[in-house]
């Protein structure tokens, strides 16, 4: 099976810009994740999405990120304007049941706000 | 106080040596726990997951909870310099969607 695939690899824009990132899980997985590292930091949950319903969006830092799943499938997750502090790399992670499932991760997109 | 803590290192290693690497947690609520491995610029790739106390072991590799004492563990055995890597324990709630992460352990295994 094709695993969780994400766009861009790495994107650079300067502070002030929107940046969108898209993530496409693993077919058939109804749970989608996003998670960001930051330097030095720990792996940090953002949000996640049973199909195209937000289960839980308490790790989003602001009304600044933005994150959709239209349909259910693909996942963008947009940051408008981006500020220094959202450097990090952006992983999105899918699975098949929420909890008790392990999950499958992209390889993340590094986001450099300069 | 972070909920879950992991042995900072790094820790470098000789090949064929026996590592163990180690997360403390404090949220009684966990009920599923991971490791995950992470090559450079790649996303974290699962290596065990387990749910109740006990150990589980695939391959070279052992992972041991004690819910008694909040606490796991990932041994390997017989270390490869493929090894090297980031490992990253995670945990979560019974029925819960997100994980909680360590900061990662940073391995290096010298041929």
């Amino acid at each position: 099976e094709a695993g969780v695939t994400q766009f861009p690899s790495h994107s650079v824009i300067e502070k002030g810009q929107t940046v969108t990132l898209r993530c496409d899980p693993i077919s058939g997985h109804d749970n989608l994740y996003w998670y960001r590292r930051v330097m030095g930091k720990e792996i940090k949950f953002l949000l996640h999405f049973v199909k195209e319903s937000k289960q839980d969006e308490s790790g989003m830092p602001n009304n600044r990120f933005l994150a959709e799943r239209t349909g259910g499938t693909y996942s963008t997750l947009k940051v408008q304007p981006a500020e220094l502090e959202d450097s990090g790399v952006y992983f999105c992670a899918s699975s098949q049941v929420q909890g008790s499932s392990p999950l499958h991760f992209g390889n993340g997109t590094r986001l450099t706000v300069t | 106080q972070k909920e879950v803590e992991q042995d900072p290192g790094p820790l470098s290693v000789p090949e064929g040596a026996i590592v163990s690497l180690n997360c403390t947690y404090s949220n009684s609520a966990f009920q599923y726990f991971m490791w995950y491995r992470q090559y450079s610029r790649k996303g974290p790739e699962l290596l065990m997951y387990t749910y109740s106390s006990g150990n589980k072991e695939d391959g070279r590799f052992t992972a041991q909870v004690d819910k008694s004492s909040k606490y796991i563990s990932l041994f390997i055995r017989d270390s490869q310099p493929s090894d090297s890597a980031t490992y990253l324990c995670a945990m979560t709630r019974f029925n819960a969607g997100k994980s909680t992460f360590g900061d990662g352990t940073t391995l290096t295994v010298k041929p």
